[in-house]
């Protein structure tokens, strides 16, 4: 079955970078894009941008283009976000899902970022 | 970016009773490839958000057959014909036309 194991829990200081991992399994990890969204507390979902794990071609939304960066390592079948730059309204769960394409139809179970001093 | 905007923001609905909830877009979702990519998600509480429908109508697999979507265009709507407990929880539509956007969410809560 089609599964996405996300790293666990991250703590950081504003201005310092974190890096989220996406582990796939149950499926071919470069037929289908990854996605990645992220959710602050209490609020709606912001989809931050999506990679192609084949040609590792991306696409990031603009408000964060320039803090943002997804890559893959195809060998383990691992997608990575990282986030720098970090200020305090970054504090919140970020999910990968996969595009089917352009469907996120199997998601994350997320990966709380706090940012805190 | 296209907008999406979902109504309403909060559906108090008796168990047993149908719920309908609306999203309209600012701008139509026919891609160039000539598909339509609006999805309905739900997020039920503590979980991740988990597709219910994909290109306005499909459900995804394992989605019970009371829930249905439909629309076109700019207009989509999600029904759920008989509201169970399991099905509390945050409804959001997205698009994926022109890269992602999401709606507000739409609150689903027990009477």
């Amino acid at each position: 079955q089609v599964q996405l194991v996300q790293s666990g829990a991250e703590v950081k200081k504003p201005g310092a970078s974190v890096k989220v991992s996406c582990k796939a399994s149950g499926y071919t990890f470069t037929s289908y894009d990854i996605n990645w969204v992220r959710q602050a507390t209490g609020q709606g979902l912001e989809w931050m941008g999506w990679m192609n794990p084949n040609s590792g071609n991306t696409g990031y939304a603009q408000k964060f283009q320039g803090r943002v960066t997804m890559t893959r390592n195809t060998s383990i079948s691992t997608a990575y976000m990282e986030l720098s730059s970090l200020r305090s309204e970054d504090t919140a769960v970020y999910y990968c899902a996969r595009g089917n394409p352009l469907t996120p139809d199997y998601w994350g179970q997320g990966t709380l970022v706090t940012v805190s001093s | 970016d296209i907008v999406m905007t979902q109504t309403p923001l909060s559906s108090p609905v008796t168990l047993g009773q149908p719920a309908s909830i609306s999203c309209r877009s600012s701008q139509s979702l026919v891609h160039s490839d000539g598909n339509t990519y609006l999805s309905w998600l739900q997020q039920r509480p503590g979980q991740p958000p988990r597709l219910l429908i994909y290109k306005i109508s499909n459900r995804f697999s394992g989605v019970p057959d009371r829930f249905s979507g439909s629309g076109a265009g700019t207009d989509f709507t999600l029904k759920i014909s008989r509201v169970e407990a399991e099905d509390v929880g945050v409804y959001y539509c997205m698009q994926a036309t022109q890269w992602y956007t999401f709606g507000q969410g739409t609150k689903l809560e027990i009477k």
